[in-house]
């Protein structure tokens, strides 16, 4: 089973700021990763797929990159909406295994 | 517009039964690979199992106590699952499998949920 590792588990940031969020697989899952955006209470919500392209009607804001094993999620001016958790996914291999989380709040 | 209910979820004395059903619509159904995804409360995400065209796939935590079937004449899924311990207990999504106008096989629209509590 493929381990994805998120880092940081929270990130504490200012509207208008730049997040960064990484994810890390155990194994390579080439470029077969997403990102998934959950506010409480909601399902998530695609954002990313294939390490890079951003999901329909995903902001521009919003950007992902890297391969193999080293994924990062950026975002690139923390509206107030984006105060989240984030979670990455990887589908190269079954099972299918998220990483667990990244919150991104409130400084 | 896509749409997904999940329904079924309720409070099951452990070793029970309970079969999650999730209506579907706004899209042809019956050749969308689809999958469930549960939420234990305040826990991350975990994959449940995914039917498509080549078959199906299950999660070692739940191969050979749950099924995922489907109906393409009702746009239905369904998720039978049994002798339910409380380590189910969360919030079964169901979820389309591949992103629209690609082959790219990901988790792309979601139900709301439905909670399967098991407890005694």
């Amino acid at each position: 089973e493929i381990v994805l590792t998120q880092s940081p588990a929270t990130l504490s940031l200012s509207p208008g700021e730049r997040a960064t969020l990484s994810c890390r697989a155990s194994q390579s899952v080439s470029s077969n990763l997403a990102w998934y955006q959950q506010k409480p209470g909601q399902p998530p919500r695609l954002l990313i797929y294939d390490a890079s392209n951003r999901a329909t009607g995903i902001p521009a804001r919003f950007s992902g990159s890297g391969s193999g094993t080293d994924f990062t999620l950026t975002i690139g001016s923390l509206e107030p909406e984006d105060f989240a958790v984030y979670y990455c996914l990887q589908r190269s291999n079954w099972p299918l295994t998220f990483g667990g989380g990244t919150k991104v709040e409130i400084k | 517009e896509v749409q997904l209910l999940e329904s079924g979820g309720g409070l099951v004395q452990p070793g029970g039964s309970l079969r999650l059903s999730c209506a579907a619509s706004g899209f042809t159904f019956s050749s969308q690979p689809m999958s469930w995804v549960r939420q234990a409360p305040g826990k991350g995400l975990e994959w449940v199992s995914t039917i498509s065209a080549t078959g199906t796939k299950y999660a070692d935590s739940v191969k050979g106590r749950c099924t995922i079937s489907r109906d393409n004449s009702k746009n239905t899924l369904f998720l039978q699952m049994n002798s339910l311990t409380p380590e189910d207990t969360a919030v079964y999504f169901c979820a389309t499998d591949q992103v629209a106008g690609t082959t790219r096989r990901y988790l792309e629209y979601w139900g709301q949920g439905t909670l399967v509590s098991v407890s005694s």
